[in-house]
């Protein structure tokens, strides 16, 4: 099945820096990779997703690069604000394997004032 | 403005006790998802229905039983859980596409599950 890593695992930024979070998959079959925003006792909520068939999304702040040749995504985050702290998931997705979605292991993201 | 809904969104059972968790939703979405999540790790599939037929169970021990009785509606019965199965329960659900891309899932907030 699919495996997907997501590095670092931790990650501090003084406000209005970037942040970059990166994850990379196993399976070149997997095309549809969205990234989750959780902040703490609340629910993952979808804040960008990319499909394969393009290399680069961006919503405002935020984008999401891939590259299936070498078989990874990043976030990237700029200008980050203090409402930016929170843990960060990717994930990875094939059509044909009954909707499911293969979790990174997260990226707790902490913004210094 | 959460559009899956969970309930309860606490609770707390002795490892005797039986009870349900339910997750609705009307997107008209055709997959809905159980997943269990710690504290600080990703979410950790449980069970997937789509058009409202078990297509995962991800090796979930006996005590957890869905339910799909309808294509809104997602049960998970409960009985004689363990300590360890403390957790966040999270249900989801997404659009499903034949022959194209999936789709987002949309998460609830999720029941906070306490086993005495």
């Amino acid at each position: 099945g699919e495996n997907v890593e997501q590095h670092p695992s931790t990650l501090s930024v003084q406000e209005g820096d970037s942040a970059v979070i990166k994850c990379t998959y196993s399976d070149s079959a997997s095309n549809y990779f969205p990234w989750y925003k959780q902040e703490l006792g609340k629910r993952p909520q979808l804040i960008i997703d990319i499909r394969s068939n393009v290399g680069e999304k961006k919503d405002q702040r935020i984008a999401v690069t891939l590259n299936k040749t070498a078989k990874h995504f990043s976030l990237h985050i700029t200008e980050t604000q203090p409402e930016d702290s929170a843990v960060y998931f990717c994930a990875a997705s094939i059509l044909d394997t009954g909707n499911q979605f293969y979790f990174g292991t997260g990226t707790s993201l902490t913004v210094i004032p | 403005d959460t559009e899956v809904t969970q309930t309860p969104k606490h609770l707390v059972m002795g490892m005797t006790n039986k009870k349900s968790l339910k997750c609705e939703q009307h997107m008209g979405h055709r997959a809905m998802y159980w997943y269990k999540q710690k504290a600080k790790k990703p979410p950790e599939l449980m069970f997937v229905y789509s058009y409202e037929k078990l297509s995962i169970n991800e090796s979930v021990p006996s005590r957890f039983s869905p339910e799909c009785p309808n294509s809104s509606l997602l049960n998970l019965h409960l009985h004689a859980l363990q300590p360890e199965d403390s957790a966040l329960y999270l249900c989801a659900s997404s659009q499903v596409y034949r022959d194209s891309f999936n789709q987002p899932q949309h998460f609830g907030d999720g029941t906070r599950l306490s086993i005495l």
